[in-house]
């Protein structure tokens, strides 16, 4: 079955360190991934995806994803964290061949100061 | 500046009433899709359209139903018969007719039945 699991409702950090947040999937031929961040009451911003290109991904706001294939994982990292990145982020998989796409329960990102 | 706008932004309803939330888009997008969002889950698509006056089930399309008679424009009605209405509803657009994970969303509706 297709699949995407965040691993953590809720994560929280201080200022300035470093940020992981994890995300799995179910196998897929060529799955298409990406992550997307909200803040409170808005839509859903594309932080950045991976389609089959190099498997280190650049994000916009220093944020980057490393493609595991053979963990079936794709965790998205910051290495210092910054009070504007308290938000939800959405770890999402397209599965093409069934022209559907599947998004995870969501990540709270909470920043301590 | 192109964008997606959603409106009404808050919107509150009587039991047994439907209502309808206004999606327009000038990105020039030809798929356009509906989400609910609930807390502390992920979003789950209601329905999508990839072509005017075409349309297609998502997987909770039960008591909703949407119009696509412009490529501008996509308007999801919440029915009476949508038994738990209250959410947070996303509009989304995304280039060419394929479904992509690429989504350009709206700032959303949030719907409370009273």
């Amino acid at each position: 079955a297709q699949s995407v699991t965040q691993l953590d409702s809720h994560v929280s950090v201080s200022e300035g360190t470093p940020v992981l947040l994890r995300c799995n999937y179910s196998s897929s031929y060529s799955p298409s991934l990406f992550w997307y961040v909200q803040h409170p009451n808005k839509g859903l911003q594309l932080l950045l995806k991976y389609t089959s290109a190099a498997t280190l991904v650049k994000g916009i706001n220093g944020f980057e994803a490393e493609f595991k294939k053979s963990e079936t994982s794709f965790h998205l990292t910051k290495p210092s964290a910054h009070m504007s990145d308290a938000a939800e982020y959405f770890c999402v998989v397209l599965y093409s061949s069934a022209s559907k796409i599947i998004f995870g329960s969501g990540t709270r990102l909470s920043i301590r100061p | 500046d192109g964008g997606i706008t959603q409106s009404p932004k808050y919107l509150f309803r009587k039991e047994g009433q439907n209502v309808t939330l206004s999606c327009e888009q000038n990105l020039n997008h030809d798929a356009m899709y509906w989400y609910r969002q609930d807390p502390g889950q992920g979003l789950r698509l209601i329905y999508y359209s990839q072509i005017v006056n075409d349309f297609q089930k998502g997987d909770i399309a039960e008591g909703y139903s949407v119009s696509r008679e412009k490529k501008e424009s996509f308007p999801l009605t919440v029915t009476s018969a949508q038994k738990n209405p209250t959410a947070f509803y996303l509009c989304a657009s995304s280039i060419g007719g394929r479904v992509t994970g690429e989504l350009f969303f709206g700032e959303g509706s949030r719907l409370t039945v009273l």
